[in-house]
């Protein structure tokens, strides 16, 4: 257990829906990550948040959104949703805001669009 | 622009034989390398790391990796490998430090154990 957890484990919508993932990072960390990993595209980072602030941005599209809170707890937003946005969407979590701090992965959230 | 290759998408080994796992990256500077696994159902685990220094790293499960960078590579090995590594192995590279902790993955390469 790496100490982040993510709800909810699963989730099916339709096209067009919007679904909202949540993360609560390890106790002491700062800093949120987002990846998404499909057949496709294989496992690639979203964004990162650290304490509260957005430190790092990937290849995220306009349709998704991302935010940490003041209790450092993390949502990734997805909207219209289309079929290639089932995923596993992974958050991590880390105690600083570089690459050198180890990032500890949650469980995961299957999303399914159908 | 940073890259990792993973050229093995799936490797089968017999339990006890030896293991590795190839990783070839792209990157302008010395980079920070990881491995790390994942097991089904489960998030990512760091097996080891490699920053600086020693170019043969250690790491959990008794998993080594060395850094050569003359061939730009990474790979992980296992001198015996054991029914319970069977599971997916991810090499990654850390972006530059102006893009936060940003990692970047390869494609990943799935082990399979035989009996």
């Amino acid at each position: 257990d790496s100490g982040v957890t993510q709800t909810p484990k699963h989730l099916i919508t339709a096209t067009g829906q919007r679904v909202t993932l949540r993360c609560s990072p390890r106790s002491g960390d700062l800093s949120v990550y987002w990846y998404q990993q499909s057949l496709d595209q294989g496992l690639q980072f979203l964004i990162q948040y650290y304490n509260g602030e957005e430190r790092a941005k990937g290849n995220i599209l306009e349709r998704f959104s991302a935010q940490q809170f003041p209790d450092l707890h993390s949502e990734l937003n997805l909207s219209s949703l289309e079929l290639g946005d089932s995923a596993l969407y992974f958050c991590a979590s880390s105690v600083g805001k570089g690459v050198t701090y180890e990032q500890y992965f949650g469980p995961g959230t299957r999303l399914t669009v159908t | 622009a940073q890259s990792v290759t993973q050229p093995d998408i799936h490797i089968t080994v017999s339990e006890g034989a030896s293991l590795e796992l190839r990783c070839n990256y792209s990157y302008g500077a010395t980079p920070y390398l990881f491995w790390y696994v994942q097991s089904p159902g489960q998030g990512l685990q760091l097996l080891l790391k490699y920053f600086s220094g020693d170019t043969l790293v250690q790491g959990i499960k008794g998993f080594e990796a060395e850094f050569k960078r003359s061939q730009s590579s990474f790979n992980l090995r296992k001198p015996s490998v054991h029914w319970s590594d069977a599971a997916e192995y991810f090499c990654a590279v850390g972006a530059p430090s102006n893009q936060g902790g940003k990692l970047i993955f390869g494609q990943g390469t799935e082990l399979s154990v035989k009996p």
